[in-house]
């Protein structure tokens, strides 16, 4: 079946600084990728995908793209602020009959000032 | 503006006492959800449904209950609620899509004694 794996939390950076969040995956077929966000207290938010290899998905300032060739969809910002503090959440759908999104155990970051 | 609700926010109850929880859509989506979030489990699926009348389970469906008899909600029921099903609930919605995110709620807490 599908799977997610991302690097296991917490991330603590300071303000300004580049923010790399590791996410490979397995899935049959070509899946769909995901990056959601979860601001604390919050429901989750999409902050980017890609649905094809080589396709970039970017927004807020934040990137990831999706290699077919190594099953990753890494997460980067080139200066994170404080207010990008949040768990990040790489998924993906496809490769089933049901539409579910998959997701990976989730990356809590904090950034101090 | 396009949403998914979820009502309650907050739940505190007893084991054994029936509740619902409703979530409701205003997307036209056919594509409805729910998940429970857990420490260091991540997001697992409850019960999906494809549209209508057609709804199936998810990763782990015992305990609960959903109906689809309209388009617009998805209500999830727990007939007995126990203190394993303690957790962070959230109901999503998307088209019928690989393509298509997910749409999220607000989360409910659910908290059983």
């Amino acid at each position: 079946g599908n799977s997610v794996t991302q690097m296991e939390g917490p991330v603590t950076l300071s303000e300004e600084a580049f923010l790399t969040i590791n996410c490979t995956y397995t899935a049959t077929g070509y899946p769909s990728l995901f990056w959601y966000v979860q601001y604390p207290g919050e429901g989750l938010q999409l902050l980017l995908k890609a649905t094809k290899a080589d396709d970039k998905g970017s927004n807020k300032g934040f990137e990831a793209t999706y290699r077919k060739e190594t099953t990753s969809f890494h997460l980067e910002k080139g200066s994170v602020q404080v207010s990008d503090s949040a768990v990040y959440f790489c998924a993906l759908r496809g490769g089933g009959s049901n539409y579910k999104l998959t997701f990976g155990k989730g990356t809590l970051l904090t950034v101090n000032p | 503006e396009a949403q998914v609700t979820q009502n309650p926010r907050y739940l505190i109850t007893v084991t054994g006492k029936k509740l619902t929880v409703t979530c409701s859509q205003n997307m036209n989506h056919e594509y409805m959800s729910w998940y429970r979030q857990d420490p260091g489990l991540g997001l697992r699926q409850i019960y999906y449904s494809m549209n209508v009348e057609v709804t199936d389970k998810g990763d782990v469906p015992e305990g609960y209950k959903v109906s689809r008899k309209e388009k617009r909600n998805f209500p999830l029921i727990l007939e007995s609620p126990s203190p394993n099903q303690t957790s962070l609930y959230f109901c999503a919605s998307s088209l019928n899509d690989y393509n298509s995110p997910l749409h999220f709620g607000n989360g409910t807490r659910l908290t059983v004694t």
